[in-house]
């Protein structure tokens, strides 16, 4: 079935530092991969998505990357700042006909002043 | 604010009990997910539904259950219920499967 791996769980950075989350999926049909950020008692909110036909994705700070090949994608987040402080979720889904939204199970990310 | 609207915010309730939690989408879109939020962990995939059919099912308990009307507003089931059952459920929104999902502010729901 399909799946979605994360890592790594906790990544503590100092602020002005580069973070580098990756994620593994399963299922080689999947076409869409967003990512979200959960801040502390909110929901959670896209930040950056990408789609298969494309291998890189960059929005100021933030960059999405995709390996279709390895089934591999990755957030980089530049240049970090305490308010990148947050949970970060990963998440691959498939064309209509199946629907599935499955999201990894999530990197703490502490930025340290 | 996302456009998707949960009720109620809290809840608590005793062991045994059942509870309906509703979710109402954004204008628009089709899709309705129920995600399940354990302190400090990720989002559990629950259920998905689309234009009013369930469409995928996630790790979801049998005492649990769903449904999304005809105005396409959606409702999570959950009965008998146990002290583990207590989480933040989100509900979520596309207008497909491989778009940007808008998610609630969660029901937290507390079995005591």
């Amino acid at each position: 079935g399909e799946n979605v791996e994360q890592h790594p769980s906790t990544l503590s950075v100092q602020e002005g530092d580069s973070a580098v989350i990756k994620c593994t999926y399963s299922d080689s049909a999947s076409n869409y991969f967003p990512w979200y950020k959960q801040e502390l008692g909110k929901r959670p909110q896209l930040i950056i998505d990408i789609r298969s036909n494309v291998g890189e994705k960059k929005d100021q700070r933030i960059a999405v990357t995709l390996n279709k090949t390895a089934k591999h994608f990755s957030l980089h987040i530049t240049e970090t700042q305490p308010e990148d402080s947050a949970v970060y979720f990963c998440a691959a889904s498939k064309p209509p006909g199946t629907y599935k939204y499955i999201f990894g199970t999530g990197t703490r990310l502490k930025v340290l002043a | 604010d996302s456009g998707v609207t949960q009720t109620p915010k809290h809840l608590i309730t005793a062991t045994g009990q059942r509870v309906t939690l509703r979710c109402s989408p954004r204008s628009g879109d089709l899709s309705v997910y129920w995600y399940q939020q354990s302190l400090d962990q990720g989002l559990q995939f629950l259920i998905q539904y689309y234009n009013g059919e369930e469409r995928a099912k996630g790790n979801i308990l049998e005492r649990f259950s769903a449904q999304q009307f005809p105005d396409l507003h959606s409702e999570l089931n959950l009965s008998s219920l146990e002290l583990g059952d207590s989480a933040l459920y989100f509900c979520a929104s596309s207008v497909s499967g491989d778009t940007e999902a808008f998610f609630g502010q969660g029901t937290r729901l507390t079995v005591v």
